[in-house]
């Protein structure tokens, strides 16, 4: 598995871009990078993936450089309803059985 | 959009009591999993489980846990003799693919039965 690095926690007001970087540095090069999304007393939701470049869809995109390296999680104007921790995941070929959350990034969002 | 249904939702149980979580996971799905979460900490994996059998499981996933998927609809765990410290969220999750290249790698978890030891 891939160990991940992102902030314990984040700030932002509504109506704000926010970006949540992780960084990933032994990703191997089968390895997809993955994001969820948890609010309180929920499951985890899976929110996005991509293997390289930028990837789109109706709730955020991420943006993967060249290296792989490190993957940047953009929400667009964000809202209260946003606030939850969000969790960057690089599960890992070899361990295609399960999927191993790390504390993930608290995003707090402010009127 | 499909779901994963966990019931109940909450449970509250005498230490020493054995209790069951029920989950149906999504209908094409292939993959079912546990996971747990102890207030304000991780989401913990607790096992994975494929054709009718368990395909890992994490040291958490000790003798008095077990799962069953009896009817192929229902996937359950198990918890034979509780102790104060299983109180936790416990939230089932199913995926129809494990293939690293498959485009939708994501699982779908469900939202939780939160499970009180007493």
């Amino acid at each position: 598995l891939a160990k991940t690095t992102q902030p314990i926690s984040m700030d932002s007001y509504e109506g704000q871009e926010v970006n949540i970087t992780c960084s990933h540095n032994n990703i191997a090069t089968n390895d997809y990078i993955t994001w969820y999304q948890q609010f309180p007393s929920q499951g985890p939701r899976f929110i996005i993936q991509g293997y390289k470049t930028k990837v789109t869809n109706e709730v955020a995109s991420l943006f993967i450089p060249a290296d792989r390296k490190s993957s940047t999680l953009s929400l667009p104007r964000v809202s209260l309803s946003d606030t939850a921790v969000y969790y960057c995941l690089v599960p890992g070929y070899s361990s295609a059985s399960k999927i191993i959350f790390g504390s993930g990034t608290r995003l707090s969002i402010r009127p | 959009e499909p779901e994963v249904t966990q019931t109940p939702s909450h449970q509250v149980t005498q230490m020493g009591q054995e209790v069951i979580l029920r989950c149906v996971p999504i209908s094409n799905h292939l993959y079912f999993y546990w996971y747990r979460q102890i207030l304000g900490q991780k989401v913990e994996f607790l096992v994975s489980f494929y054709n009718n059998e368990i395909s890992e499981k994490s040291e958490i996933f000790d003798d008095q846990f077990s799962v069953e998927r009896p009817d192929g609809s229902n996937f359950t765990l198990k918890i034979r003799s509780t102790k104060l410290e299983d109180s936790a969220m416990y939230f089932c999750a199913s995926s129809i693919s494990r293939d690293r290249d498959f485009e939708n790698y994501g699982y779908t978890f469900g939202s939780g039965t939160r499970l009180t030891v007493v």
